[in-house]
Parts: structure tokens; C-alpha cells; sequence
């Protein structure tokens, strides 16, 4: 199995400051015939399901506002929320849907500081 | 729109069963498959497997295998959890989620609590 290890497990960010999720795959998720990463970002506000941010590491999903964006390939990957909004407070998972079970990071739970 | 609706909460004792559907509206149901998801109170994200939508073969995480069961119909595009045997940890939220690019639609949540 894949392990996905997210860090921090959570923060505090200032509004309008920058926040960066890390997470790290046990292998790679780069699928070499498409070049492409295998690996979502969700976010979880209490009482809600999931909501896909980010697919492909990088693409974001409809709808979703530009100050999220995903980087990086292979094993190591980051979600960067580039000027946090009260609205953003929330756990972040990141997953990786390379091969079963398709499984999650453990969360990072972001807060204002 | 797309919808995934699940049914409502269970109360079930230690080594009843228990199933949960999941109906989609939308889309055409056998284009996507259908994942299922867990979460205990308070943890993370636990993925349980998938099922194939065009064929009903089902793919379960290990440690589940032999208590689960993914079932569909597809004349009503309702997806189906089943657990046996239940135990006090197997409470939790229980979410389907439409498979592709990314898990882009969710359920509501089922939360099944299960306690003596």
C-alpha cells in the first residue's frame, strides 16, 4: 500500500498570509505513460463531506477559487493557499488514486492564527 | 446537477449488519464508478474500495475483506453498503463518492453508531 504522510499536521495562519500543506507518497504516483501525477487535495469543513480542490496534483477543480494551487511529482507534492480567507479554516487531505486502495493522508487542519 | 444521496443514520448493535445506499441522479451512473469512504468521530479518511458501476465488481480495502459487500441497481442508480458483523470501531460517517479525476462529488454522510 501507498502511504500518504501529510505535515504539518495542522498550522496557524495569519488572513491574508500564505499557508503550504506538504505531503508525501511512500512511491511514486507518476504514472510514466501519461506523465501524469496521480494525487488530490481535498478540503473538509466540520459537518461536511470532502470537496475536491485540486486533481493531477495540479488541476484545479471547477469552481474552486485561485488562491489554491498544487505542485510537485513523484513522491513529494504541496498545497499552497496563497492568501488565506476565514473561510479556508478546515482540515486538508491529501490522496493518492495511483493504484488500491487509494488511500489518504492524514490531514493537516488549518486555522487563523 | 449531480447528486449522491445517502440514507439516514443507523443505530446498530455489536454483530448486526447494516446497509447503506447511496442514489445518483445527473449523470449515467455506469459512466463512473462508485468509491466508499469512512470516517470515525473526530479521525481521518479511511478508504473502504470501489465498485465497478458497468460490471458490479467490487475491489474492498483489506482488513474489511469478508465483512463488506458493494452492491448496485442500476435501474434506480443507487450504489449499496453492506457491513456485517458490526463492531463498536465500524462506527463512523460512511460516504460514496463518484471515482474519476479525483473523488469530484460526495454523499451527505451516513453516520452509523454502534453500540450495545
Amino acid at each position: 500500500d501507498i502511504v500518504m504522510t501529510q505535515s504539518p499536521d495542522s498550522l496557524a495562519v495569519s488572513l491574508g498570509e500564505r499557508a503550504t500543506i506538504n505531503c508525501k507518497s511512500s512511491q511514486s504516483v507518476l504514472y510514466s505513460s501519461n506523465n501524469k501525477n496521480y494525487l488530490a487535495w481535498y478540503q473538509q469543513r466540520p459537518g461536511q463531506p470532502p470537496n475536491l480542490l485540486i486533481y493531477w496534483a495540479s488541476t484545479r477543480e471547477s469552481g474552486v477559487p485561485d488562491r489554491f494551487s498544487g505542485s510537485g511529482s513523484g513522491t513529494d507534492f504541496t498545497l499552497t493557499i496563497s492568501t488565506l480567507q476565514a473561510e479556508d479554516v478546515a482540515v486538508y487531505y491529501c490522496q493518492q488514486y495511483f493504484s488500491t486502495p487509494e488511500t489518504f493522508g492524514q490531514g493537516t487542519k488549518v486555522e487563523i492564527k | 446537477q449531480v447528486q449522491l444521496v445517502q440514507s439516514g443514520s443507523e443505530l446498530k448493535k455489536p454483530g448486526a449488519s447494516v446497509k447503506v445506499s447511496c442514489k445518483a441522479s445527473g449523470y449515467t451512473f455506469t459512466s463512473y464508478a462508485m468509491n466508499w469512504v469512512r470516517q470515525a468521530p473526530g479521525q481521518g479518511l479511511e478508504w473502504m474500495g470501489w465498485i465497478n458501476t458497468n460490471t458490479g465488481d467490487p475491489t474492498y480495502a483489506q482488513g474489511f475483506t469478508g465483512r463488506l459487500a458493494f452492491s448496485l441497481d442500476t435501474s434506480v442508480s443507487t450504489a449499496y453498503l453492506q457491513i456485517s458483523s458490526l463492531k463498536a470501531e465500524d462506527t463512523a460517517v460512511y460516504y460514496c463518492a463518484r471515482g474519476g479525476d479525483g473523488y469530484n462529488y460526495w454523499g451527505q454522510g451516513t453516520l452509523v453508531t454502534v453500540s450495545s
